[in-house]
């Protein structure tokens, strides 16, 4: 089936540093999510984007991190800067519509914070 | 407080055999989704079914079905017919309404370890 593509798969970088996580998400689909999954624990929500915007944000996404998609490019998560806490999985998913679709995940990007 | 609890850390099943998982789900919405998914060793994440809260049947994908307790707010996943490669965590994930419909809340998860 469609696929959510996500670049790189891991991530190591430097405390105070800025990374950006790259999502394609299915070619179709409408709205963007980003969530974030420390080792072994739920999944937690951090945003969703839609039409070129936030559309919600949780208590995770603190101000040091922003999404965007401009046209035709990658959805990404940047985090500036960078901060031990931030080491986690990190999910983009996708889906068509906002009702009841269903999310097609990517395969997560592993970033450690040294 | 937690909108989605799996008390299920792990469970261990011998293959062949059919395992259910539980969840319960809190939320004060009339219309809402209630889905399970499965995490792979690899951490890949895959869709595995979904239950509208509006209807009635529980509903069923392959080997996959659902117990959806309404009243209970209950929502177990049924797999029958385990096979070695079920052994995965299981997620349970509800999606509400207005304003929040566009988030997805998971539980904790439940480690399957099907052995043959």
């Amino acid at each position: 089936g469609p696929k959510v593509l996500q670049i790189p798969s891991h991530q190591i970088i430097d405390m105070g540093q800025m990374v950006t996580l790259n999502c394609d998400p299915v070619s179709n689909h409408l709205y963007f999510y980003w969530y974030k999954q420390i080792l072994g624990q739920q999944m937690e929500f951090l945003v969703n984007f839609y039409n070129g915007k936030v559309m919600e944000k949780s208590k995770l996404f603190k101000d040091q991190f922003s999404v965007e998609r401009p046209d035709g490019s990658y959805f990404t998560l940047k985090i500036q800067p960078t901060a031990l806490e931030d080491s986690a999985v990190y999910f983009c998913a996708s889906s068509f519509a906002s009702s009841n679709s269903d999310y097609t995940f990517g395969s997560g990007t592993r970033l450690l914070v040294i | 407080a937690q909108k989605v609890t799996q008390t299920q850390t792990s469970i261990s099943v011998m293959e062949k055999t059919t395992v259910t998982m539980d969840c319960v789900y809190e939320t004060q919405d009339s219309s809402y989704f209630l889905f399970w998914y499965k995490q792979t060793a690899s951490g890949e994440i895959v869709f595995l079914i979904r239950q509208d809260s509006y209807k009635k049947e529980n509903a069923t994908v392959g080997h996959y079905s659902l117990n959806f307790q309404k009243p209970k707010s209950s929502i177990g996943l049924i797999i029958t017919a385990t096979q070695i490669e079920d052994s995965a965590v299981y997620f349970c994930a509800m999606r509400e309404g207005m304003p929040n419909y566009n988030v997805l809340y998971f539980g904790s998860g439940t480690k399957l370890t099907v052995e043959p």
